[in-house]
């Protein structure tokens, strides 16, 4: 049971570049989310998604879109990528356990840096 | 949406108590309050959840008054390791989990 994993944990892109940030859960939970923390700063939410087909806009979507085909998948990808974006990007997920009782598992995170 | 307010920091030694109380003036009644805690260069990972009164697990305590409208994380005899970031997050029912910005605890020797 190997719980949220990230893919890539290092990445350095040049502006314009683009990218898809890797993330797959293996406990079957419903709720996935993707969180950008920058340096010593809380973690913002980018997008969610409560089920495969689903997904919604957090705090900060701009430049990022993200697809959840199936329950283990939540990708997250980057265009256009500009200096803003450099961070540590956290996916996470969580199962349903009544309205409010949400427990988050993380993954390990990915440290995308742009130049 | 319930916004969290807390510390942004604070300081202990090895040895003491340390309390961290958040903030939550509109909690929803179907909300639960739970507290992750993170060190650096990893994902933040769950302490505690309760929804009222108080909970109590191996690694912490946590006090939430009748009126819900704020909590307190309680680390009992805490040790150098526990130097970490700790938040607060009230369970949305729309499960959009958006996280405050946490306090720095440092334990000092």
């Amino acid at each position: 049971n190997a719980g949220v994993t990230q893919t890539p944990k290092f990445r350095i892109l040049k502006i314009g570049q683009s990218m898809t940030l890797q993330c797959t859960q293996d406990m079957n939970h419903n709720y996935m989310y993707w969180y950008r923390q920058d340096p010593g700063m809380g973690l913002k939410l980018i997008y969610y998604s409560v089920g495969a087909g689903i997904t919604d806009k957090g705090e900060v979507p701009n430049g990022y879109n993200v697809s959840r085909s199936t329950t283990e998948d939540f990708p997250l990808r980057l265009e256009l990528a500009a200096p803003s974006q450099t961070s540590v990007y956290f996916c996470a997920s969580s199962q349903n356990q009544g309205a409010g009782a949400n427990v988050l598992t993380f993954g390990a995170g990915s440290r995308l840096t742009v130049l | 949406l319930a916004k969290t307010t807390q510390p942004i920091s604070m300081d202990s030694y090895e040895g003491q108590e340390v309390n961290i109380t958040c903030s939550h003036n509109n909690i929803a009644t179907n909300d639960y309050i739970t507290w992750y805690q993170q060190f650096p260069s990893q994902g933040p990972r769950f302490i505690i959840q309760g929804y009222k009164t108080k909970v109590t697990n191996e690694v912490a305590s946590l006090f939430i008054p009748a009126d819900r409208k704020s909590s307190t994380l309680s680390l009992p005899r805490v040790s150098l390791s526990d130097t970490a970031v700790y938040y607060c997050l009230v369970g949305g029912s729309d499960y959009k989990l958006s996280f405050g910005a946490g306090t720095t605890v440092t334990v000092r020797a």
